[in-house]
């Protein structure tokens, strides 16, 4: 069976420390995304990940990518308020399929 | 270009009634699919489509019908609503096939009484 296993599920941190978000997959994917929701919005593609290795980041976020583990991390660098949001990974192993999703909080 | 559309944005329905929710793209894109989101649950494939003329089913597709008679529209269709099927539906496209980056429409919260 396909899983996509991310944790934490809910996060609550302070701003100005770092965490990171784990992305976990069952089954062979070449590629990754990363998205954002914020509370009664839609999902905002975030990072594209395509090939083992692959590190990306914008402002305070920085994702990578591992293949052979089948692993991938988001990185929260010095959290600020607006970053408060629900994160999903998703994979395609033919269809896309998303994780659960982590809320994060971070609290001023 | 105004990207994925949905309406309506919000829906109540009665148990045994039918509707359809609507969603548009003006991007061209070849792929559209539906999804459902509820609590804790992430988001779950419905049904999708690869081009005009072709749809499959996805995870949870039981209770869903859709069409795909042109390249921009994607409608989903509830035949007889049950309260299992309250959810926040979201609509999506990508260029070419479910591997590329998805763009979301806006959603529409649907509740069966």
């Amino acid at each position: 069976e396909l899983k996509v296993e991310q944790n934490p599920l809910f996060l609550s941190m302070q701003e100005g420390k770092n965490y990171t978000i784990y992305c976990n997959y069952s089954t062979t994917s070449d590629r990754l995304y990363w998205y954002r929701q914020d509370p009664g919005k839609s999902l905002e593609s975030l990072f594209v990940l395509l090939s083992n290795g692959a590190v990306k980041q914008e402002g305070r976020l920085m994702a990578s990518l591992d293949t052979k583990a089948r692993l991938s991390t988001l990185h929260i660098t010095a959290a600020v308020h607006d970053l408060s949001a629900t994160y999903f990974c998703a994979v395609v192993p033919g269809k896309i399929i998303f994780g659960k999703g982590t809320r994060l909080h971070i609290l001023p | 270009n105004a990207g994925v559309t949905q309406t309506p944005k919000f829906q109540v329905l009665k148990t045994g009634q039918s509707m359809t929710l609507q969603c548009a793209q003006d991007m061209n894109h070849e792929y559209m699919s539906w999804y459902r989101q509820d609590p804790g649950m992430g988001l779950r494939l419905i049904h999708y489509s690869v081009g005009a003329g072709i749809t499959d089913q996805g995870e949870v597709p039981n209770g869903y019908n859709v069409s795909r008679s042109t390249t921009e529209d994607f409608p989903l269709r509830l035949l007889s609503a049950a309260p299992s099927q309250t959810s926040v539906y979201f609509c999506a496209s990508s260029w070419t096939s479910g591997y590329n980056e998805q763009f979301f429409g806006p959603g529409t919260r649907l509740t069966v009484l």
